[in-house]
């Protein structure tokens, strides 16, 4: 089994439309939770960094951290189809390591 | 630039020659990783190199690969006698220093094709 679990997808959705992206973990000491967003033939570009559980809010972009759960999600509101990317989660243990360990990335496209 | 920069952008190369990947990370950060990208799979760690300190190569898949960072700025990813399972994007990230506490920025990654 991996530490990170993504579905790969594709997931395909409307304009406009509430996207739900989704990881498991299964290492409990995880306390850092990253979301990337990466296009075709370009980097991961950072969208959000969380620690701990909870709900961080950017724009249209809402990380949720359960830990009790070890299911984190990003949600995206009012979806473009600028949004047509790859989402990465990564997610790493406390202060003094340095490893992020990724999903697979699931593939979102946003239809016009 | 602002951000990490990495060269060239596409590499091809036949199988058993030797190829060299270059970063250049964002101004200022400290700490500098390597990863390894594969269709289908996650992002693998490689190396990591934090300031003047012995860097963490544990993630390195064979003696085939060796990376260096010189006066703690631009790193060099080496490949010797590359196979076909080299085949990868090679992305490199930087960040303000070490540890989990300072996200990692990415470059756009060298593509990688081994004949």
């Amino acid at each position: 089994q991996k530490e990170v679990e993504q579905d790969p997808g594709p997931l395909s959705v409307p304009e406009g439309a509430i996207v739900s992206l989704n990881c498991t973990y299964s290492n409990s000491a995880f306390q850092y939770f990253m979301w990337y967003r990466q296009y075709s033939r370009k980097g991961p570009e950072l969208l959000m960094y969380t620690y701990s559980s909870g709900n961080k809010e950017d724009g249209r972009f809402t990380a949720q951290v359960d830990k009790s759960s070890k299911y984190i999600s990003l949600f995206i509101r009012d979806s473009q189809p600028s949004d047509s990317a790859t989402y990465l989660c990564a997610m790493a243990t406390t202060s003094g390591t340095y490893k992020y360990i990724f999903g697979t990335g699931t593939r979102l496209k946003v239809l016009a | 630039g602002a951000g990490v920069s990495q060269s060239p952008s596409n590499k091809v190369t036949e199988k058993g020659k030797d190829v060299e990947l270059r970063c250049d990370p964002i101004s200022g950060h400290t700490a500098l990783y390597w990863y390894r990208q594969s269709l289908g799979q996650g992002l693998e760690f490689l190396i990591y190199f934090q300031g003047n300190s012995a860097p963490d190569k544990s993630g390195l898949p064979s003696d085939r690969f060796s990376a260096e960072r010189t006066g703690g700025s631009v790193s060099t990813l080496t490949i010797q006698r590359t196979q076909q399972e080299d085949s990868a994007v090679y992305l490199c990230a930087s960040s303000l220093k070490g540890g989990t506490e300072q996200p990692q920025h990415f470059g756009d990654g060298t593509r990688l094709s081994i004949l």
